[in-house]
């Protein structure tokens, strides 16, 4: 199962939106509506911000919202906060109790 | 609150098993399935295993498949991963996580494991 594929990068100002797109397979996002993003900040385990696409955990801000598109998902940090400066990656289900991550994305704010 | 605290992470020859294990507590433990993900540090993350609540549905990455084998104590609230043939390229943070809706919904803070000569 290959990763699926993040820009390695993304950036924006305090009060602006940045969106991370996370592209895959039919097998894979495009398959099921099980995409989930996580956010990492340095030294730190990853943390649930969407699941199933657009769903937000108990205690995730509104700011994150998650979509998804044929074999392409995507995450959209909007009100950019400087502790929103991290790591994010997305996961899908890919059948057969099977699951991918992505390849990771930087967000600086600027 | 939710907690996992992962151990057993060490320096290891390649070759050698090793045994993590992950200690549950704040939620009802048997009523989840569980992972283990690793991360290389400084990069991406790689699911590893799964295992449901009662032991009965198990799957593994390509990567690990032969070679480890997960397995849970719900009387112990304990989730492991026991590592054999251990190569270089396992080299990574393990962190064990709670499944839900497909998602991995709570982490630990991970084991270091190093496999080097």
């Amino acid at each position: 199962q290959s990763a699926l594929t993040q820009p390695p990068s993304a950036s924006g100002s305090p009060g602006q939106s940045v969106t991370i797109s996370c592209t895959g397979t039919s097998s894979d996002i495009g398959g099921y509506n099980y995409v989930s993003w996580y956010q990492q900040h340095p030294g730190k385990a990853p943390k649930l911000i969407i699941y199933e696409v657009s769903k937000r955990p108990s205690g995730v801000p509104d700011r994150f919202s998650g979509s998804k598109s044929g074999n392409t998902a995507s995450l959209t940090v909007s009100g950019l906060q400087a502790e929103d400066e991290a790591d994010f990656y997305c996961s899908s289900y890919a059948g057969s109790n099977n699951f991918v991550f992505g390849t990771g994305t930087k967000v600086t704010v600027l | 609150e939710v907690q996992l605290v992962e151990s057993g992470g060490d320096l290891v020859q390649p070759g050698r098993s090793l045994r993590l294990s992950c200690a549950a507590s704040g939620f009802t433990f048997d009523d989840y399935l569980m992972h283990w993900v690793r991360q290389v540090p400084g990069k991406g993350l790689e699911w590893v295993s799964r295992i449901s609540w009662s032991s009965d549905r198990i799957e593994y990455a390509d990567s690990v498949r032969g070679r480890f084998t997960i397995s849970r104590d719900n009387a112990k609230n304990t989730l492991y991963l026991q590592m054999n043939s251990l190569r270089v390229e396992d080299t990574a943070l393990y962190y064990c996580a709670r499944g839900s809706s497909r998602s991995f919904d709570y982490w630990g803070q991970g084991t270091l494991v190093t496999v080097s000569s």
